[in-house]
């Protein structure tokens, strides 16, 4: 089974902080995405890439950038944490057959 | 402005009856339909699936039904399980996107 581990389950960090999410999947996937869930507006595509070094932006990339230098990680990057990011984060992999496996999530608070 | 909707937030149903999730859509483009089930603390994981030359597709317990024309699909449980208490979310992507554009859940509580 595809796995993808996402490194921290819950995050508490401080408005103005540079926060990194780190997603790791283990089955060679060259597709890999971050959304985030939020109540009412269900998941929502932040950033995605199809290949190493190559990123695109989604639908709500404002405040976020990513990276992937290698093709099993690909993490996000919180510039400078606001109180509206607090979010529960979701990174995914996919093969071509539009199967997603995502991650356990992590659960961001900016206080 | 979200593409893919799911206007109830919550469903509660009693065990073994029928549970019935709906899903609309926007987008004329969207030509592939994914549910996917959220448990509490854990990742959505993929549920079923159906393409927009079917109408029907059925997997065990589930089946999602399509209806091109008036751009909606449902979902349906039977016979319902308290397992089956989680968070659905419908997905729908086009063409060779492989980006899915998710609705906003339905939770789906089931009374023993």
């Amino acid at each position: 089974d595809v796995k993808v581990t996402q490194s921290s389950r819950y995050l508490v960090k401080r408005t103005g902080e540079k926060v990194f999410l780190e997603c790791v999947q283990d089955m060679d996937h060259e597709n890999m995405f971050w959304y985030r869930q939020d109540p009412g507006l269900g998941l929502r595509l932040i950033y995605f890439s199809y290949d190493v070094k190559m990123k695109e932006k989604g639908d709500i990339p404002e405040g976020y950038s990513v990276s992937r230098e290698k093709k099993e990680r690909f993490s996000l990057i919180l510039e400078s944490a606001s109180t509206n990011q607090t979010s529960m984060y979701l990174c995914a992999s996919m093969e071509a057959n539009y199967g997603y496996t995502f991650g356990s999530g992590t659960r961001l608070t900016v206080v | 402005d979200q593409q893919v909707k799911q206007n109830s937030p919550s469903l509660s149903v009693q065990e073994g009856r029928i549970s019935i999730l709906n899903c609309d859509y926007t987008n004329s483009m969207f030509d592939y339909f994914l549910w996917y089930k959220k448990y509490p603390a854990e990742g959505p994981t993929f549920l079923i699936s159906i393409s927009s030359i079917k109408d029907k597709n059925e997997d065990g317990r589930f089946t999602v039904f399509l209806n091109k024309s008036a751009k909606h699909l449902s979902l349906h449980i039977v016979p319902s399980q308290p397992g089956d208490s989680a968070v659905y979310f419908c997905a729908a992507s086009a063409g060779n996107d492989y980006k899915l554009s998710f609705g906003a859940g339905t939770t789906v509580t089931v009374r023993a």
